[in-house]
């Protein structure tokens, strides 16, 4: 058990629906990040949070992605119109914050799109 | 263009052999570090390392930060079956709060 919970595990759905996927870190986590990764690839950094503020996006998160992270507790990544090229593991991390910045993952939600 | 290149990008090799797994990069980073995947799982940590020139060990694992913090080599000593996953490497730069990771090596030891 990480200590970071993401949910749904997996996820499949047809092409032009929408989706969502929440994650719970730690509750030491002040940082929360997003990450997408596809097969044979290393994650790619999507987004990511200070408490409750969103301090970066990536260029690949196109205006179809959107994540909140309401109260700086659990957070939610959600894919608007989905496209089969948005098929991938989407993975929430957290980190303190403190010292080097090492993040706690969760096991990822693997969406796929049909 | 990847900030982190890894090598190689697959190894396959037979129980009791060595291996060592490179990651470089033109980039300084304040810290490196790695990460071991199993399928269908996160990322899970296995090492940080901070100062260059640093080695750390763990078990039959040991861990080369570069003098320049460019650059990490990763070697598994008497590798055994449960040594397989895909290893990533992950630099974080100075005054960025995200890590950077490599396309990662998948590592299988045979039996």
């Amino acid at each position: 058990d990480t200590g970071v919970s993401q949910d749904p595990r997996h996820k499949i759905t047809k092409r032009g629906q929408n989706v969502t996927f929440r994650c719970d870190p730690i509750s030491e986590h002040n940082r929360l990040y997003w990450y997408r990764q596809t097969l044979g690839q290393g994650p790619e950094f999507l987004t990511y949070f200070q408490n409750e503020a969103q301090l970066e996006k990536s260029r690949l998160l196109s205006d179809r992605f959107s994540a909140e992270r309401p109260k700086g507790s659990f957070s939610t990544l959600e894919i608007q119109r989905t496209e089969q090229g948005d098929s991938a593991m989407y993975l929430c991390a957290g980190s303190t914050g403190t010292g080097a910045n090492v993040l706690t993952f969760g096991a990822g939600s693997r969406l796929t799109v049909l | 263009t990847q900030l982190l290149e890894q090598s190689p990008q697959f190894l396959s090799i037979q129980e009791g052999e060595n291996l060592t797994v490179y990651c470089n990069s033109s980039s300084v980073f304040s810290s490196l570090q790695w990460y071991r995947q199993e399928p269908g799982e996160g990322p899970v940590l296995l090492v940080t390392v901070v100062t260059g020139g640093e080695v750390k060990k763990l078990k039959r694992l040991t861990f080369q930060f570069g003098d320049a913090r460019k650059d990490s080599s990763l070697h598994i000593t008497a590798a055994q079956p449960g040594d397989t996953g895909l290893y990533l490497c992950a630099g974080e730069l100075p005054n960025d709060y995200k890590l950077s990771f490599g396309a990662g090596t998948t590592v299988t030891v045979r039996a």
